[in-house]
């Protein structure tokens, strides 16, 4: 059973500290993993995808995937109460039809 | 461009009544999912697309229909409504070539069947 795993939360930061969120997938062979925020009452938005071990910055964010440790991270600087939300980990399914394994989300709390 | 839609919005079912979850998208995608999110879980695949005329069945199936007969429009069924349908219902869509992972949402149908 292929599965994809995150910590369900809540996790409160501070306004303007760094939030951390993480995600651990048990297909070894997946090659590419997805970050989406999803504001409560809406339907999920993507906003990072990372392919490569390593790091990729895209302003605020930062996911960092680990294949190894079969380990994808998201990292969000300078956190305000506009990213209070869930966020979504998904993993392709290696040999599949473009098809993706969820976690169930990791809901973040800014306070300010 | 309006992305993926979703139609309708909200409905109320009662138990053995159907109706059909409306989908387009107009970003010529090939790929189109059904998914269900119930309170607090991740994303189940109900139906998956990966072409005009072609569907699978995902995760959870049962008690759900599918058809594609145009590349725009992926509508589901419910027949014989039961109250562990009552769910929030996504529609998404995927481009095929490197980034056909990458799905977009609709807005989604908040269903309630009672």
């Amino acid at each position: 059973q292929k599965e994809v795993e995150q910590n369900s939360g809540p996790l409160s930061v501070p306004e303007g500290a760094i939030a951390s969120l993480n995600c651990t997938y048990s297909d070894r062979v997946s090659q590419s993993f997805f970050w989406y925020r999803q504001y409560s009452g809406k339907s999920p938005e993507l906003i990072m995808s990372i392919y490569s071990n390593g790091d990729k910055e895209d302003g605020r964010f930062t996911a960092q995937l680990n294949k190894a440790s079969q380990y994808v991270s998201l990292l969000i600087r300078d956190s305000q109460p506009s990213d209070s939300a869930t966020y979504l980990c998904a993993v392709n399914i290696a040999g599949s039809n473009y098809q993706l394994i969820w976690g169930a989300g990791t809901k973040l709390i800014i306070k300010p | 461009n309006a992305g993926v839609t979703q139609t309708p919005k909200f409905r109320i079912l009662k138990i053995g009544q159907s109706m059909t979850l409306q989908c387009a998208q107009d970003m010529n995608h090939n790929y189109m999912y059904w998914y269900r999110q119930d309170p607090g879980m991740g994303l189940k695949l109900i139906y998956y697309s990966v072409g005009a005329g072609i569907t699978d069945k995902g995760e959870v199936p049962n008690g759900y229909n599918v058809s594609r007969s145009t590349t725009e429009d992926f509508p589901l069924r419910l027949e014989l409504a039961a109250p562990s349908q009552t769910s929030v219902y996504f529609c998404a869509s995927s481009a095929t070539g490197e980034d056909s992972y990458e799905q977009y949402f609709g807005p989604g149908t908040r269903l309630t069947v009672t």
